[in-house]
């Protein structure tokens, strides 16, 4: 069935470091993905988006990168902050025009 | 930040009982979605609505039902809650069907014994 997935459950990095999540999707017929952040105890919040006519968009300290061909989308965070910690989330809308599909999340962490 | 209420924050209940969570919004938005997260299971979606009395099932909709009777309320109900219904639950609401991110409310922890 259609899915979407992350490579790396977790990521730890070095504070200053850039950091790159990646995601993976099976649906060759979405056309809009999104990452989410989500910090512990709060609700998942908008990052970046990208429609599928892209396959690159930069944001502030983001860049968001799609791969058509290996139907694959990456997010880069640029000199990462302790802030920066939490869930990353991929989801793209794809089978059903109304509806999101998510990823499982990467729980990044920033090493002081 | 987007005008997204959901109301309990926090809930215990027990099994049997029946639950009704509440999402507002204030923004006005067609789409309203409410969705359950579990440790490795992401999220994942229970109901949504495509407007006024508008709802359709989600991925895990069984042993729930919504309602929508105005534009900016959903409201999501537990006819009888189990344990395995122990979940935070989000709603998220957006604009437009094509494109257009989803704001998410800061959920509902809830806790059925």
């Amino acid at each position: 069935g259609e899915s979407v997935g992350l490579h790396l459950p977790t990521l730890s990095v070095q504070e200053g470091d850039n950091s790159i999540i990646n995601c993976a999707y099976s649906n060759s017929a979405s056309d809009y993905f999104i990452w989410y952040k989500q910090e512990s105890g709060k609700g998942p919040q908008f990052i970046i988006d990208i429609r599928s006519n892209m396959d690159k968009r930069q944001g502030q300290r983001v860049t968001v990168l799609l791969n058509k061909t290996v139907k694959h989308l990456s997010l880069q965070i640029a000199a990462t902050q302790p802030g920066d910690s939490a869930v990353y989330f991929c989801a793209e809308n794809g089978g059903s025009a109304r509806q999101l599909t998510f990823g499982s999340g990467t729980q990044l962490t920033v090493l002081p | 930040d987007a005008g997204i209420t959901q109301s309990p924050r926090h809930k215990v209940t027990e099994t049997g009982t029946p639950v009704t969570l509440r999402c507002h919004q204030t923004e006005n938005h067609r789409y309203m979605y409410w969705y359950r997260q579990d440790p490795g299971h992401g999220l994942r979606l229970i109901h949504y609505s495509y407007g006024v009395k508008d709802t359709d099932k989600g991925e895990v909709s069984d042993g729930y039902s919504v309602s929508r009777s105005k534009t900016e309320d959903f409201l999501l109900t537990l006819e009888s809650a189990t344990s395995s219904q122990t979940s935070v639950y989000f709603c998220a609401i957006r604009e437009s069907q094509r494109g257009g991110e989803q704001f998410f409310g800061p959920g509902t922890r809830l806790t059925v014994l």
